[in-house]
């Protein structure tokens, strides 16, 4: 089976950075994604890890480091709008390259 | 990514009844998921929906209970069979795209009384 930890709940103040940490254990990883939710809407996809290191999307970013079975988020510039749930998904090739979400960690955006 | 629309968006049931959801897509697609994401909840995978064979349930899903049907590339129905109130929920389809990324459609909220 799969493990995907990441916090609850995050507080952060408009204009500051945050970064929301996942870990994972699986047997066959195959990339790694980060989604966001805004509360009664359905997830959309923010960014995609499957090799080492950092990728940038603008005020958002996302790392990997497969070996620690780590990844994080970073979102800079916090604007209120990006109060909502990140949702961190493994894939993995053992489970037939199905998705398993962790919890999802709730941020919430304070002026 | 891809436009994908769910049909009812919401509904309030009684219990022992069904309900079938619908969810199309702009264009055709080989696999079709259908997750489950309970009051604050993550989501959790209900089953694979391909075309032409049957659905593959994740474990503690059953196909009596969530029938599913994938009649071409760009449509499958979930049914939520003999409802309970525990089975109050959303529920979202989605499906992959290029780099594998899997894109969620709006989801259908259902309140079982």
């Amino acid at each position: 089976g799969q493990n995907i930890d990441q916090p609850t709940e995050m507080t952060a103040t408009e204009g500051a950075i945050v970064q929301i940490n996942c870990t994972y254990q699986t047997s066959g990883f195959n990339g790694l994604f980060w989604y966001q939710q805004h509360a009664g809407e359905a997830p959309t996809f923010l960014s995609y890890n499957v090799l080492d290191g950092l990728e940038e999307k603008g005020r958002f970013s996302s790392f990997l480091s497969r070996s620690k079975g780590y990844s994080y988020l970073l979102l800079k510039e916090l604007q209120m709008k990006d109060s909502a749930s990140y949702l961190c998904a493994v894939r993995d090739k053992a489970a037939g390259n199905k998705l398993t979400f962790g919890g999802g960690t709730r941020v919430l955006v304070k002026p | 990514s891809a436009v994908i629309s769910q049909k009812p968006s919401r509904d309030i049931c009684q219990r022992g009844t069904s309900l079938t959801i619908q969810c199309q897509v702009d264009s055709q697609v080989t696999m079709m998921f259908w997750y489950r994401q309970q009051p604050g909840q993550s989501l959790t995978l209900i089953a694979t929906a391909n075309q032409g064979s049957e659905a593959t349930y994740e474990s503690g899903f059953v196909i009596d209970k969530f029938p599913i049907s994938r009649p071409n590339l760009t449509f499958s129905t979930l049914t939520v069979s003999n409802m309970s109130p525990e089975d109050s929920s959303i529920y979202l389809c989605s499906v992959e795209r290029r780099a594998e990324t899997q894109y969620f459609g709006p989801g259908t909220r259902l309140l079982v009384l």
